[in-house]
């Protein structure tokens, strides 16, 4: 079964727009750490963000932003004032407490972001 | 204070020649995980050894596929008898323990081109 789920695809915006970014996981702990990275076309992954499930504060880090719903299982990533160099794709990850879990990121299919001028 | 390293960057095999893919982590981690991205998609879970020891190889394909992490040197994916399925990102990240909270810290990736 699939654990995150990233139902959108593609999102195309022109520079100076906001986009979110859904995120949707499954997960029968009560300890578990979500992450976002961002994969530019240069294809290293960076790190973003780890949110742990005890902490439902959302985060804001200069002009990305996340909103982090327990009871709908949601953990969604808003970029503000999007620029050019924001294109890239964009991956939810969720790493579980069970010990065979071992700590492991299950990542969603990820969604593509494309900012035009 | 050299992040992970994975080499080559790029491989280029032909069917049927074997890959070794190699990863140094981050100095002071002894917890390694691979991670495989298909085309257009994200990535998937392979293998977490730490040192000398495969911990978790739930994802890894049963036949073809090997990992180790040697007390010395870095951690080396095999894949024998390369297939064109097999081409691929492969990701390596290490981490300094299992538990969860410790971050996992990403190499660049070796992409994995079979012709």
């Amino acid at each position: 079964a699939q654990k995150v789920t990233q139902a959108q695809t593609e999102i195309s915006v022109v520079e100076k727009e906001d986009v979110t970014l859904d995120c949707v996981y499954e997960t029968r702990d009560t300890t578990y750490y979500l992450f976002w990275y961002k994969q530019p076309p240069s294809g290293e992954l960076v790190f973003l963000i780890r949110r742990n499930s005890f902490d439902e504060q959302n985060e804001i880090s200069g002009r990305y932003s996340w909103n982090f719903q327990k009871s709908t299982s949601s953990f969604n990533f808003t970029i503000t004032a999007s620029q050019v160099v924001d294109s890239a794709v964009y991956f939810c990850a969720l790493s579980e407490e069970r010990t065979d879990s071992w700590g492991k990121l299950q990542f969603g299919a990820g969604t593509q972001v494309v900012v035009t001028p | 204070n050299a992040g992970v390293m994975q080499n080559p960057r790029h491989l280029v095999r032909r069917r049927g020649q074997e890959a070794r893919l190699r990863c140094s982590p981050m100095k002071g981690h002894s917890h390694v995980y691979w991670y495989r991205q298909l085309p257009e998609e994200g990535l998937k879970f392979m293998v977490y050894l730490q040192k000398e020891n495969i911990i978790d190889e739930s994802g890894m394909p049963k036949e073809r596929f090997s990992a180790e992490f040697p007390k010395e040197g870095p951690s080396i994916l095999r894949i024998q008898q390369v297939v064109r399925g097999d081409s691929a990102a492969y990701f390596c990240a290490s981490s300094l323990d299992r538990v969860i909270h410790n971050e996992q810290f990403f190499g660049p990736g070796t992409r994995l081109t079979v012709l």
